[in-house]
């Protein structure tokens, strides 16, 4: 079985501050993960993923995220938010084998204020 | 780039009527996913296919069924529509049956039944 957990619905930053959005990942076995980023009235889009090559992962518009396997860890950053990263975006994990389907988080609400 | 094009943005259907959505990929995808995403819930999926005519059930799949005729094209049906289906639906594809894989999303249909 595999489950995400997303700290937090909401999180609200100033424009030039971190932005940090928490997951943590249950899985059996080694996993694959993902964030996506969904813009208002859009669909979801990659940001970036895991897949047990390097631990720290370079995403698109400045995103990054850390898999830790000690804490099931990986959350997302960026060291300086801009008013248009203000979105929602989800954690998913795959744990593969036979099981392709991935597993989303409920997702976290990004605001930037000026 | 991959395209996912669901055919409709906005759907308002009644209660009890049949309800079709459609989705077409463009990159020969073998995976396609419907999912409803509803507030604080996430995305659930609803069912997936791996193969031209083949499908399985998802996480959420009672009240509706799917179609795979073609392997570009995913349609979810709504044999009766009722109330707690108001939701967004956002389609997706995959290349292969591989865990690793991104999966690729449309713009999403939002249906209201009234």
């Amino acid at each position: 079985a595999q489950s995400v957990t997303q700290l937090g619905s909401h999180v609200s930053v100033s424009e030039g501050a971190l932005v940090l959005l928490r997951c943590n990942y249950s899985s059996s076995v080694p996993p694959y993960l993902f964030w996506y980023v969904q813009y208002p009235n859009q669909g979801l889009q990659l940001l970036l993923k895991y897949t047990s090559a390097a631990t720290l992962v370079k995403g698109i518009n400045g995103f990054e995220a850390e898999f830790k396997k000690s804490e099931t860890s990986f959350h997302l950053t960026k060291p300086s938010a801009h008013m248009s990263d203000a979105a929602e975006y989800f954690c998913a994990v795959n744990s593969g084998g036979s099981n392709y389907k991935l597993t989303f988080g409920k997702g976290t609400l990004l605001t930037v204020n000026p | 780039d991959v395209k996912v094009t669901q055919s409709s943005r906005y759907l308002v259907k009644r209660t009890g009527e049949k309800v079709f959505l459609e989705c077409v990929q463009d990159m020969d995808h073998e995976n396609m996913f419907w999912y409803r995403q509803d507030p604080g819930l996430g995305l659930r999926l609803i069912y997936f296919s791996y193969d031209v005519k083949m499908k399985e059930k998802g996480d959420i799949p009672e009240g509706y069924s799917v179609s795979r005729e073609k392997k570009e094209r995913f349609s979810l049906i709504l044999e009766s529509a009722s109330t707690n289906q108001t939701s967004m639906y956002l389609c997706a594809s995959s290349l292969v049956r591989l865990a690793k894989n991104i999966q690729y999303f449309g713009a999403g249909t939002r249906l209201s039944v009234l």
